[in-house]
Formats: structure tokens, C-alpha cells, sequence
């Protein structure tokens, strides 16, 4: 049974046109991520919530944010997707922050920007 | 964070066991030896965890090296099912995951 569930598993959005990808937990994790991985690259982490705590990356670009309305769900939001933006967006949990703690990944979803 | 040398493809036959080396000789003493595996078109996976001793589970073993400069994650009979990209990951408190390149392990029938 799928744990971290994206939707959509493709998406595909106008180059400008803001988009919001969604990701949901059935684990009741405190930690919720975003990572970004391109094209025969590793994934990159965006951002994540400890409970409703929010943590940028530091080069995480402000044309991206997040939100974390309640535990189960976390959404993120490209404002004026670029041509730079198309990847594949995975969502990860984790129960804590201890270093110990595995995380567990959704399937990804992946933006194509025209 | 800690840095992690890979080799970049591994190649093993099925149902032989593979060897899969990390090196991360900067790794501080409280970090976790993760590593994680991406087949193609899905999420990264987790594959096992250890600190000092090393570990065993369903999946895999982690044979960490005393000194912790070295890990090496051996899957005791490749199938198919294991050809993907598998990452080695030395995570400090805090959790992140810093992932680097990874070695992609190709498994031949």
C-alpha cells in the first residue's frame, strides 16, 4: 500500500503559469520534504517541515514555496514555472529529524513545462 | 556534510552477490551510513542504515569499516529487480539527505 502518494504522477504546465504539486502521507511523519531531481541527476532537496516549521534550502529558488496545511498533506508551489523547472518533484517523510530515522519517498511527479 | 566516492556503474551477474563500496573518509562521528536505491521512473528507496556495527535486514547487509571511513552494502544474490542507482548517504542530526552521484549497478541475466 502506497505511503507517500503524488499527484499527479505527470504534469504539465504552460511556461509562467503557476502549478502546485500535491503530496499525501498515510506514515503520520512529523518531517515532510521536497526534493527536485533533473534529468541524470540526484535529487536535490528543496524544502521541509518539521510539523508546520518551515526550512528552505538556501539556493532553493523563491519562484518555489510550500505549504503543510495539516500533517498528512504537503503541497508545493512554482509560481512562474521557467523552461529550468521541468524535473521530476519527489516527496519524502521521515519520523523525526534523528539521523537514524529512514525516509520514505513517493513515486515523484514529473513537470514538463511547454 | 560528509563527501562520498562511488564508483559510477557496477556491473554483477544475477543470482551472484554484489559488493557495493562507499568511500566517506570525512564522515563525522555521530553521522548514520544510509543508503538509498532508485530504480528507474519511481522514488529513491531505502535500503539499509547503520552507525558502528554493521547491519543485516530483508533487503541487504552493511559492512561499515572500523575506522567508519568506508562502507560497503552487499546484496547476497542480485536479481533482475535490483538494477538501479544506489546511493550512499553519511547523514548528520538533522536528517538531511545530500545525495551525490551514486553508482548505477547493471545486473545481467
Amino acid at each position: 500500500d502506497a505511503m507517500v502518494i503524488q499527484n499527479p504522477r505527470y504534469q504539465v504546465t504552460q511556461f509562467g503559469k503557476p502549478v502546485t504539486l500535491s503530496c499525501s502521507q498515510t506514515l503520520n511523519h512529523n518531517v515532510m520534504y521536497w526534493y527536485q531531481q533533473k534529468s541524470s541527476q540526484a535529487p536535490k532537496l528543496l524544502f521541509h517541515y518539521y510539523d508546520k516549521d518551515f526550512n528552505n534550502e538556501a539556493d532553493t529558488p523563491d519562484n518555489f514555496q510550500s505549504r503543510r496545511p495539516n500533517t498528512s498533506f504537503c503541497f508545493l508551489d512554482i509560481r512562474s514555472p521557467g523552461l529550468g523547472d521541468a524535473a521530476m518533484y519527489l516527496c519524502a517523510t521521515s519520523r523525526d529529524w534523528a539521523g537514524n530515522q529512514p525516509q520514505h519517498f513517493g513515486d515523484g511527479t514529473r513537470l514538463s513545462i511547454l | 556534510d560528509a563527501k562520498t566516492t562511488q564508483p559510477n556503474s557496477m556491473e554483477s551477474n544475477e543470482e551472484e552477490p554484489v559488493h557495493l563500496p562507499c568511500n566517506h573518509s570525512t564522515i563525522s562521528g555521530t553521522d548514520y551510513i544510509h543508503w538509498y536505491r532508485q530504480l528507474p521512473s519511481q522514488g529513491p528507496e531505502y535500503v539499509i542504515h547503520g552507525l558502528t556495527s554493521n547491519v543485516n535486514n530483508r533487503m541487504a547487509s552493511l559492512a561499515i569499516a572500523e575506522d567508519r571511513k568506508s562502507s560497503t552494502l552487499i546484496l547476497h544474490r542480485a536479481t533482475l529487480r535490483d538494477a538501479a542507482v544506489y546511493y550512499c548517504i553519511p547523514i548528520p542530526a538533522g536528517n538531511m539527505l545530500t545525495f551525490g552521484g551514486g553508482t548505477r549497478l547493471m545486473v545481467k541475466p
